[in-house]
């Protein structure tokens, strides 16, 4: 099983700052992962698919980068709405899931 | 505009199965590289697949459930299903179906239905 390990577990950040959220694969994945983000109460959206594609509708400041065991969620300046849990998912070897970074208002 | 709605039990007795319904609607369950998935979060906790199937019956299944997990779907109905067995406390869970594009990414979310194993 591919573990995924995401830092740091909890981000504390002020609206429009940057963030930079760290996901790591305990084997190459090659580009096969996404990003979901997660509100209290709310089913995952997803943001980014194949490392660094954005899904529909997903605003510009969010990026992702990265390849084979190190990737990065990218929020460029934070928007009140960001504030959530986001997950990292690989599909290279069936599907699984980070343990999630909490970003916070600081 | 795809929608998925999961229902079921809320409350199941231990040793017995859990079954959930998810209802897709805005789009044929039969769409060329559409599977159907089930992913679940216990309370606090992060996200773990269950299993995938897609329209002609073919299934994926997370291989640390696989012995307990049964995934299908009725076309004529536009629904997908899951059937846990011989669950314990640990099965505990928010159970979410989605729309698993081309075994790729879940796109497509239902809100998601709570599932509390107790006697």
């Amino acid at each position: 099983e591919i573990v995924l390990t995401q830092s740091p577990a909890t981000l504390s950040l002020s609206p429009g700052e940057r963030a930079t959220l760290s996901c790591r694969a305990s084997q190459s994945v090659d580009n096969y992962l996404a990003w979901y983000q997660q509100k209290p109460g709310q089913a995952p959206r997803l943001l980014i698919y194949d490392a660094s594609n954005r899904a529909t509708g997903i605003p510009a400041r969010f990026s992702g980068s990265g390849s084979g065991t190190d990737f990065t969620l990218t929020i460029s300046s934070l928007e009140p709405e960001d504030f959530a849990v986001y997950y990292c998912q690989q599909r290279s070897n069936w599907y699984t899931f980070g343990q999630g970074t909490k970003l916070e208002i600081k | 505009q795809l929608q998925l709605q999961e229902s079921g039990p809320g409350l199941v007795k231990p040793s017995e199965t859990l079954s959930l319904t998810c209802t897709v609607s805005g789009g044929p369950i039969s769409s060329s590289s559409s599977y159907w998935g089930w992913i679940r979060q216990p309370p606090g906790k992060g996200l773990e697949w269950i299993g995938s199937i897609y329209y002609s019956g073919s299934t994926h299944y997370n291989p640390s459930l696989k012995s307990r997990v049964t995934i299908y779907v009725d076309t004529s109905k536009n629904h997908f299903y899951l059937k846990l067995s011989s669950v314990t406390a640990a099965d505990t869970a928010m159970y979410y179906c989605a729309r698993h594009w081309a075994l790729r990414y879940l796109d497509y979310w239902g809100q998601g239905t709570l599932v509390t194993v107790s006697s």
